[in-house]
C-alpha cells in the first residue's frame, strides 16, 4: 500500500471548518484514501473513504485531488469533541489488504 | 451497527503469568480480524492478521508464540499475551472485518474499543 505523508498537528477554532492534508504521490489505481481518527485511549474511529471522487458523510467531507495524489480531509464545522490524531490511509481492494497506520495528525480544537 | 467490542478494558498482571484478551464482532460476521499494538505516544502496530478456522499471519519482528492468536469462530478472536513482562505493557486493538464487498457492512475494518494491559 502507498505511503502516506500527513502534517504532524494542527489547530482549528471551534466553529471554523478544520482542512486536513495529506499526500499520497504514489497511490495506484486500485488504492482508497481512508480516514480515521483515533481519540484519546479510544479504538479508531472511521470517517470517511473514497476512490477518485470527493466524499461528503455525516462527519466529513473528503477531497481527491483530480490527480491523486493527495486529498483534503475536512469537518465543516469542528468542536471540542473532533480534538483527536486523524489518520489518511491508501489501502487496496482484497482480501489480503490490511490498514496500516502512519504517524497521524494531531488536530488539536481550541475554544 | 458494526461494533466490536473487547474485554476486559483494562488488566494488570503480574510478570511471567498470561493474559487472554477478547475480541468480538457483535452484530456481523468478521472473517478476518486484526490485532495491533500501540504504545504511548506512537502510532498503531499491526501484530498480525487472522482469517476465520486458520493460523494467524504474523508481522516481521512479532513472536508468534508469544503472542497467542485463536480466531475459533466467525464472531470471536483471542489474543493470548504469554509470560508477559513489562516491555508487554500496551494498549492492544483489535479489528475486525467482514466477508466481501456487498455484505451488510462491505469490506471495511471495524476496531474495538482497546484493552490496556500494564505488567507489573
Amino acid at each position: 500500500d502507498a505511503k502516506t505523508t500527513q502534517p504532524t498537528s494542527m489547530d482549528c477554532a471551534e466553529g471554523r471548518a478544520a482542512n486536513l492534508p495529506c499526500n499520497h504521490s504514489t497511490i495506484s489505481g486500485n488504492e482508497y484514501v481512508y480516514w480515521y481518527r483515533q481519540i484519546h485511549s479510544q479504538g479508531p474511529q472511521y470517517i470517511i473513504h473514497g476512490l477518485k471522487n470527493n466524499e461528503t458523510n455525516e462527519m466529513a467531507s473528503l477531497i481527491i485531488t483530480e490527480d491523486r495524489k493527495s486529498s483534503t480531509l475536512i469537518l465543516p464545522h469542528a468542536t471540542l469533541r473532533d480534538t483527536a490524531v486523524y489518520y489518511c490511509i491508501a489501502r487496496g481492494t482484497g482480501t489480503a489488504s490490511k490498514l496500516t497506520f502512519g504517524t497521524g495528525t494531531r488536530l488539536q480544537v481550541t475554544l | 451497527g458494526a461494533v466490536v467490542s473487547q474485554h476486559p478494558s483494562w488488566v494488570i498482571c503480574k510478570s511471567g503469568t498470561s493474559v487472554k484478551i477478547e475480541c468480538r464482532s457483535l452484530d456481523f460476521q468478521a472473517t478476518t480480524m486484526f490485532w495491533y499494538r500501540q504504545f504511548p505516544k506512537q502510532s498503531l502496530m499491526l501484530m498480525a492478521t487472522s482469517n476465520e478456522g486458520s493460523k494467524a499471519t504474523y508481522e516481521q519482528g512479532v513472536e508468534k508464540d508469544k503472542f497467542l492468536i485463536n480466531h475459533a469462530s466467525l464472531t470471536l478472536s483471542t489474543l493470548t499475551v504469554t509470560s508477559a513482562h513489562p516491555e508487554d505493557s500496551s494498549f492492544y486493538i483489535c479489528s475486525a472485518r467482514g466477508g466481501a464487498s456487498g455484505d451488510p457492512w462491505g469490506y471495511e475494518q471495524y476496531f474495538g474499543p482497546g484493552t490496556r494491559l500494564t505488567v507489573t
